[in-house]
């Protein structure tokens, strides 16, 4: 699977669009993105997913680059429950189609 | 109400004990997958099994067992010989088969040993 660098953490008001960037620069033609999130001592939530066409669903919509070598994950209206940790993730689902999460980026959405 | 559940949600054990964290699902997903979590880490994969009776070594399974006797069902036993155990557990699964697919997660296991 290909690398995926997010940063560390952002910051979002409430009730604005919270857009959060995925750098996967190496990506190959038959990778798709997922994005996860997790709240603080849950499980991980899937959210959305895509292969080159953007993406949208009743939790956010995604965004992928014409040469797919980023994305971005946008939450229309951030919400104080969309805190949480947000994990950008890339698989052709060779094997057994396990995934990789890496540390991904902590959103904080305030009043 | 279709999901994962995983139990107990905490777990206390002194060293040196065998614990079996328990996972089950009514999805009827074929893989199913154990993950460990350390404090402000990613997920790293401890086992996964794609169908009934059949099941891989992750990244960290080095004092791990698993088994998967039934198609819901997929505990995971700590042993003794892992050497730092306390962390938070999440089972996950999928339906399974090629294409893309979704994993999906249980609510985890926070252990922690004494």
């Amino acid at each position: 699977d290909a690398k995926t660098t997010q940063p560390t953490s952002m910051d979002c008001a409430e009730g604005r669009a919270a857009n959060l960037p995925c750098n996967h620069s190496t990506i190959s033609g038959n990778e798709y993105v997922y994005w996860y999130r997790q709240i603080h001592s849950q499980g991980p939530q899937y959210i959305i997913h895509g292969l080159k066409n953007n993406e949208t669903n009743e939790m956010a919509s995604l965004i992928i680059t014409e040469d797919r070598k980023s994305s971005t994950l946008i939450l229309p209206h951030a919400t104080l429950r969309d805190t949480a940790v947000y994990y950008c993730i890339a698989t052709d689902f060779s094997g057994y189609s396990t995934l990789t999460f890496g540390k991904g980026t902590m959103l904080l959405v305030s009043p | 109400d279709g999901g994962i559940t995983q139990s107990p949600k905490y777990l206390f054990r002194k060293e040196g004990q065998n614990v079996t964290l328990s996972c089950e699902q009514n999805l009827n997903h074929d893989a199913m997958y154990w993950y460990r979590q350390d404090p402000g880490q990613g997920l790293r994969l401890i086992y996964y099994s794609q169908i009934v009776n059949d099941f891989q070594k992750g990244d960290i399974a080095e004092g791990y067992s698993v088994s998967r006797e039934k198609k819901e069902s997929f505990p995971l036993t700590v042993t003794s010989a892992q050497k730092n155990p306390t962390a938070f557990y999440l089972c996950a699964s999928r339906s399974g088969g090629p294409g893309p697919d979704t994993q999906y997660f249980g609510p985890g296991t926070r252990l922690t040993v004494l």
